[in-house]
Formats: structure tokens, sequence, C-alpha cells
């Protein structure tokens, strides 16, 4: 049963401190989301590869988040410096790209909380 | 621009009771939309998609074009419900998700 994994699970850190979130998607997924999810605004997307090119970043604060696909089984997103407000879940979802929407597979998640 | 409104941030149901979940979309073309769950300290995952028509866990949801509405609805409510529920809409052509802020459903026993 293929899955997205993440990792860390768990991340605390404290204020100032460089965080890197990683994520392995499907294999033979092309497009891989990368989401935040607060109590309050619920689930934002912050960035969207499709075959490992980024072609929407414009959820994502530029001066400090950063995302990557170094390859395609390796999705990875940075935040430095971090901020407390930065404190969310930020999942990682796959899919099959092609016309149309199609379903995203959503990994646990990594709980970040930054002191 | 495309937009997902689910205006219930909480929605407690007793057992038994029949439960709908609202979703409104702002989309100026034809959307795909989607019900995703997720279950306590679990992944998000697909509950159902418009196209499909199909019930799943005895929920259904119609996409109603004219109030550009997707409400899921179920009959009769169990506890193991009681979930996170995220609308979605995806944009025709592409592959990029609008997710509604989500409602959380707490049925009671």
């Amino acid at each position: 049963d293929a899955r997205v994994t993440q990792t860390p699970r768990d991340k605390v850190t404290e204020m100032g401190q460089e965080v890197t979130m990683r994520c392995q998607p499907i294999l033979g997924h092309n497009t891989v989301f990368w989401y935040r999810q607060t109590m309050m605004q619920g689930l934002e997307l912050l960035a969207y590869f499709r075959n490992r090119a980024p072609l929407d970043d414009s959820g994502m604060p530029k001066d400090r988040f950063s995302a990557e696909m170094p390859d395609a089984t390796l999705a990875t997103l940075k935040i430095q410096p971090s901020e407390p407000r930065d404190s969310a879940v930020y999942f990682c979802a796959s899919g099959l790209g092609g016309p149309g929407g199609n379903e995203q597979f959503f990994g646990p998640g990594t709980r970040l909380t930054v002191l | 621009a495309q937009r997902v409104t689910q205006p219930e941030k909480l929605l407690s149901v007793f057992k038994g009771a029949p439960v709908e979940l609202k979703c409104n979309y702002s989309y100026s073309g034809s959307p795909e939309l989607f019900w995703y769950v997720q279950y306590s300290r679990q992944r998000l995952q697909l509950l159902l998609r418009h196209i499909s028509r199909e019930s799943i866990k005895g929920f259904t949801a119609d996409l109603n074009k004219g109030e550009t509405s997707f409400h899921l609805k179920k009959p009769f409510a169990q506890e193991e419900d009681s979930a996170m529920y995220y609308c979605a809409l995806s944009a025709s052509g592409s592959n990029k998700f609008y997710f509604g802020s989500g409602t959380k459903l707490n049925v009671k026993p």
C-alpha cells in the first residue's frame, strides 16, 4: 500500500532556527503539493510542483520559506529563520498530473512548534 | 478567482440524526469538487468526488451548479463520523486544489 511519507513527524525548535521538512511522494506520482494547516486558516497551499518543476509558490512567504525537489523521490520545505507564527502542521501530498483534478494523497504531516 | 467556502467551523449532531455539511464555491468554469476527511490525528483522505457520483460510508454529495454548492449529506450520523471535513475544488485543466477552511463534525452519543 503506497503512501506519502514525511519526516520528521514532530519538530520543536526555537525562533530563528532553520527547519527542514522532507516528503517522499508515492512512486510514479508527478505532482507534489505542500500545505500548511492551522486552526484559523484551515489548509493553505504553499507550493506545487509538477515533474519536479515549481508551478506555483504564491502561497509561500518568499523571504523565509523555500521548497525544492532535488529528485523525483524527495521534496523539501525549508524555513529560515523560523518564527512562532510558523507553528502549524505541514502536509505534503502527491498525485498523478493530468487534465483536470486528480486525487491527492496526503502524508501524515509534520507538526512544527516554534518557541 | 476560485474560492471554496465552508460556513460552519463546527457542527454537532446526535447519533442517528441527519447531517449536512455545507460547501459553496465560486468558479467560472467547470470545476471538479471533492470532499476530504481527516480523522483524529490521521492524514487527510479522499472521501468522495462529484464525478464518481457514489456513496462512501453513507455520505453523498451532489454538485448543484445553479447554487454553486456541493453539500455533504448523511441520513444517519454515526459516532465514528466525527472528524474534520474539507471541501475542495480543482479548476478544469489544473491539478491545483482550493480547499475550504474545514468543518469539524462532532457526533454525540
